[in-house]
C-alpha cells in the first residue's frame, strides 16, 4: 500500500537556521502531498500542499516541491523562528469511497532554540 | 469562524466502561473522518462518514462505532475501552466535489482508560 517516509526526529536548531525535513513517498498513481503541523496540544492544521508534480506549495515561509522522479516532498524554511518548534507530518492523499484517506509519515519533531 | 469543536478536550473512563466522543463542525462539510493518534505516532484513519455513508476502515477494531446524526455532528463510540485504546482521537472534516481538498481537524480529544 501508499506510505510515507520522514526524516528521523528530533530535529534541534538555532533560530535563524536553515531546516530540511526530508520526506519521500511510495504510491501508485499520482497522489496529492501534504505538509501538517501539529502544536503540543493541539490538532494539526495543514501546512502547505501540492496536488501534482513539480508543484510548489509555499505558506509561512516553508517551502515544499513536488519531484515524481525522486518521489520526495521535502520541506524547506530559509530561516526557523522560537515559534516554528511543533511536530511536522508529511502525508499523501489516496482516494476512497469519494473521499480521501491521509497517509502520514511518523512525524517529524522540531525544537528551534534562540 | 468556521471551525471543527471537539468535546471534551479531556476525557478519563475506566476499563471496559463505554465512552463517547463528540465533534461538531460550521464548516458545513459533506464528509468527517476519525483518527487515532497515539503518543509519539502519526495519526491513523478509524473511519469516516461521506454524508450519511459510513467507511470503515479494515482494521478498525470492532469496538469501535461511530454516528452521524446529522451533517454537522459526528460521535465516536468505544465499546469496551482497553489501555490500549488510550490515544487522542482528531476529527476532521473535508468537501469532497471530484477536487482535492484539504482536511480541517478539530483540536482532538486525548482520552485516558483506567
Amino acid at each position: 500500500g501508499d506510505s510515507v517516509t520522514q526524516m528521523e526526529g528530533p530535529v534541534t536548531l538555532s533560530e535563524e537556521a536553515f531546516l530540511t525535513i526530508n520526506c519521500t513517498y511510495t504510491a501508485t498513481g499520482y497522489p496529492s502531498l501534504f505538509w501538517y503541523v501539529q502544536y503540543p496540544g493541539e490538532g494539526l492544521q495543514l501546512l502547505l500542499k501540492a496536488t501534482k508534480a513539480d508543484d510548489k506549495g509555499s505558506n509561512k515561509g516553508f517551502e515544499a516541491t513536488y519531484r515524481k522522479e525522486t518521489t520526495s516532498f521535502h520541506l524547506e524554511k530559509g530561516s526557523v523562528q522560537v515559534s516554528d518548534s511543533a511536530v511536522y507530518f508529511c502525508a499523501l492523499s489516496d482516494r476512497i469511497q469519494g473521499a480521501q484517506k491521509l497517509v502520514f509519515g511518523q512525524g517529524t519533531r522540531l525544537t528551534i532554540n534562540p | 469562524d468556521a471551525m471543527v469543536i471537539q468535546n471534551p478536550r479531556y476525557q478519563v473512563t475506566q476499563f471496559g466502561k463505554p465512552v463517547t466522543l463528540s465533534c461538531s463542525q460550521t464548516l458545513n462539510h459533506n464528509v468527517m473522518y476519525w483518527y487515532q493518534q497515539k503518543s509519539s505516532q502519526a495519526p491513523k484513519l478509524l473511519f469516516h462518514y461521506y454524508d450519511k455513508d459510513f467507511n470503515n476502515e479494515a482494521d478498525t477494531p470492532d469496538n469501535f462505532q461511530s454516528r452521524r446524526p446529522n451533517t454537522s455532528f459526528c460521535f465516536l463510540d468505544i465499546r469496551s475501552p482497553g489501555l490500549g485504546d488510550a490515544a487522542m482521537y482528531l476529527c476532521a472534516t473535508s468537501r469532497e466535489a471530484g477536487q482535492v481538498y484539504e482536511q480541517y481537524f478539530g483540536p482532538g480529544t486525548r482520552l485516558t482508560v483506567t
